[in-house]
This record gives C-alpha cells, sequence and structure tokens, in this order.
C-alpha cells in the first residue's frame, strides 16, 4: 500500500454515533496530520500529532498515533450531519517538508 | 481567520492551451504548495516552494509545469501546453512553519477539453 492509506473507505453512520477511521503509512515520519474535505471544497486541517506523541485531543476529535505499527486513527465522538465529509491523513518524510495525502474515508452521518 | 485564496474558482480551456492558476497565500507565511485531485482521487503533490524556489517537486511536475512567486504576494502554476489528464482540481497551500499545517485554498477546478 502506498503511504498514508485510510480504512475504511467509506462509513456509515447515524448521527449521535462515534466514527472512527484508521491511516497506515510506510515509512518514518516526523508528524501526522488530519484534515476533512467537504464534497469540491479545500481541505481543513484537523489535528496534528508529532512522533513522540501518542494520543491527542482536540474537541470531539481523538486522534492516536502507533509508531511502532505505523498507524493512526481519528475517532469523531457524538458525530452530528455536518461531520459528513472526506477525512484524510497526510505524513512528511523523515527529510523534507512534503505531506502525502491518503486516499481518504467518506464518512455520511445520517440524521 | 486569515485564508488563502485561489482564482479563477473554475478554468476551462482547450487542449494545448496555457493556463495560470493564481493564488495569493497567508501574508506571513513561508512555505507554499501546489497539490491536484482528479476526482474521487486522492490528493496529490506536485511542488513546494520556499525562499524563492522550488524546494521540491513530483514526478508530475514536468516542464509543462512551472511556479512564480512574482511579487511577494502571489503565487502561481502555468500549465504551458495543457492536456486532457490535467482537469483535476488544483489546491494551493501555505504554511507558516517548517512541518507545521497547511492552510488550503478553495481550488481552481481546471476542465481541459
Amino acid at each position: 500500500s502506498q503511504q498514508g492509506e485510510e480504512d475504511p473507505q467509506a462509513l456509515s453512520i447515524q448521527e449521535g454515533e462515534n466514527a472512527t477511521m484508521n491511516c497506515s503509512y510506510k515509512t518514518s515520519i516526523n508528524n501526522l496530520q488530519w484534515y476533512r474535505q467537504n464534497s469540491g471544497r479545500g481541505l481543513v486541517h484537523l489535528i496534528l500529532i508529532r512522533s513522540n506523541e501518542r494520543e491527542k485531543h482536540s474537541g470531539r476529535l481523538r486522534v492516536t498515533l502507533d509508531t511502532s505499527k505505523k498507524s493512526s486513527s481519528l475517532l469523531i465522538t457524538a458525530s452530528r450531519a455536518a461531520d459528513t465529509a472526506s477525512y484524510f491523513c497526510a505524513t512528511d518524510g523523515a527529510a523534507g517538508n512534503k505531506l502525502t495525502f491518503g486516499g481518504g474515508t467518506r464518512v455520511l452521518v445520517k440524521p | 481567520e486569515p485564508e488563502v485564496t485561489q482564482t479563477p474558482s473554475h478554468q476551462v480551456t482547450q487542449m494545448g492551451q496555457e493556463v495560470i492558476l493564481r493564488c495569493v497565500p497567508i501574508s506571513n507565511h513561508l512555505y507554499f504548495y501546489w497539490y491536484r485531485q482528479i476526482l474521487g482521487q486522492k490528493v496529490e503533490f506536485l511542488v513546494s516552494f520556499y525562499n524563492n524556489e522550488i524546494s521540491e517537486k513530483s514526478e508530475i511536475f514536468d516542464d509543462q509545469f512551472s511556479v512564480e512567486r512574482p511579487d511577494g504576494s502571489n503565487f502561481t502554476l502555468k500549465i504551458r501546453s495543457t492536456k486532457l489528464e490535467d482537469s483535476a482540481m488544483y489546491f494551493c497551500a501555505s504554511q507558516d512553519g517548517f512541518r507545521e499545517k497547511l492552510f488550503f485554498g478553495s481550488g481552481t477546478q481546471l476542465s481541459v477539453l
């Protein structure tokens, strides 16, 4: 698989439920970031977790990072219809500054 | 909150024509990027720009592509001779520090006919 692959590709849940999506990557990273994209719009940064961190919270978002497994998860608690979007993980490399994005998870939150 | 602005929002062009996509990054940011996203596919890195020069580019960014920051505020992507496969949403992004978060514009939807 390529750097930054999300799983599942699509997720459909009811409002109020939690949504969990995972990201796997292949090479060493300095940080991993999660972004959200509403249909046809630009990406919006959600959270950045550094390689020496294991968990981070921001509002209803919880991100974990396991560098030994080269994986991360994004949990959205108490989802709302407005959380409907695609969610992407992005990793930097050992050198350089560019972010490499995964294929994304499309989340549909049904009211 | 400051934002990255991109113009135009939509661009339709004929194959072989030159297009220039424009971006105004956030004013005190130092790093600038172009990414593209073909419909339904992942966001692909094209090029990064720092200190008035390209710092990294992908295989997609061939001789048909160029970037400029002509006046300290605008950041442009030029495609010299467009191909059908260049049809995509092009995103500009800027960053205020090394390995920090990216701020994306709303994108330019390029359609090559």
